[in-house]
């Protein structure tokens, strides 16, 4: 079975731009959480999505937005980028809630 | 707000010596507890999962035992070898599917 994969690997931006990362999730998981990971603040949870439904949200401003398709790929996106935004992006999915998460390679993002 | 802390942040150990990592929760009310592996700029690798119901769980030379009374767990390996060295984390999950993460501790394996 095929893992977590995520597009793009690397990305470069400048400040006051926008953008979309994608996640697909393994074969018949439904769930497709994501996180951010900085070496200030560690690992923090953005969102969950749950057949295409957002189902928990961490504590991120509003510029961090997502949604999840019916074949359960989802998609994250900033907007009005910031330094700060630069970071690890990553997704894991899961069979549902008492399930292992598995982890994406991740999205690396710098913002210029 | 649920905090998770690792110690020690750094470890730098022999090849071959045992270790122990350290992980503590402060909201006892968790669903599950994992321990993850990071390489570098890569993303995380599931090692060991404990429901709130278990006390430890094994897999090859890794032990994870839970004791969520005091908020503690601990991930032991055995027999330390230099592809062990990466970054651990461990994570705990509450009533909601996410993860609250600890802050890390890095392992290096000296040859």
């Amino acid at each position: 079975k095929a893992g977590v994969t995520q597009t793009p690997r690397y990305l470069i931006k400048t400040r006051g731009q926008q953008v979309t990362l994608s996640c697909s999730p393994i074969s018949g998981h439904r769930s497709v959480s994501w996180y951010q990971q900085t070496p200030g603040q560690g690992l923090q949870f953005l969102f969950e999505y749950f057949s295409e439904t957002q189902r928990n949200k961490g504590n991120f401003p509003g510029r961090f937005s997502g949604r999840q398709f019916s074949n359960s790929r989802s998609e994250m996106n900033v907007s009005t980028l910031e330094l700060g935004d630069s970071a690890l992006y990553l997704c894991a999915s899961s069979l549902g809630l008492p399930e292992t998460q598995y982890f994406g390679p991740g999205t690396r993002l710098l913002v210029l | 707000k649920q905090e998770v802390t690792q110690i020690p942040a750094a470890l730098s150990v022999p090849e071959g010596e045992n270790l122990v990592l350290n992980c503590s929760f402060t909201d006892s009310a968790i669903y599950n507890l994992q321990w993850f592996r990071q390489d570098p700029g890569k993303g995380l690798t599931s090692l060991l999962l404990i429901q709130s119901s278990q006390r430890e769980q094994t897999s090859g030379r890794l032990n994870a035992s839970l004791d969520k009374s005091s908020g503690r767990s601990t991930l032991y390996i055995a027999a330390s070898q230099p592809g062990d060295s990466a970054t651990y984390l461990c994570a705990v999950k509450g009533g909601a599917n996410n993860l609250f993460f600890g802050t890390g501790t890095r392992l290096t394996v000296i040859p």
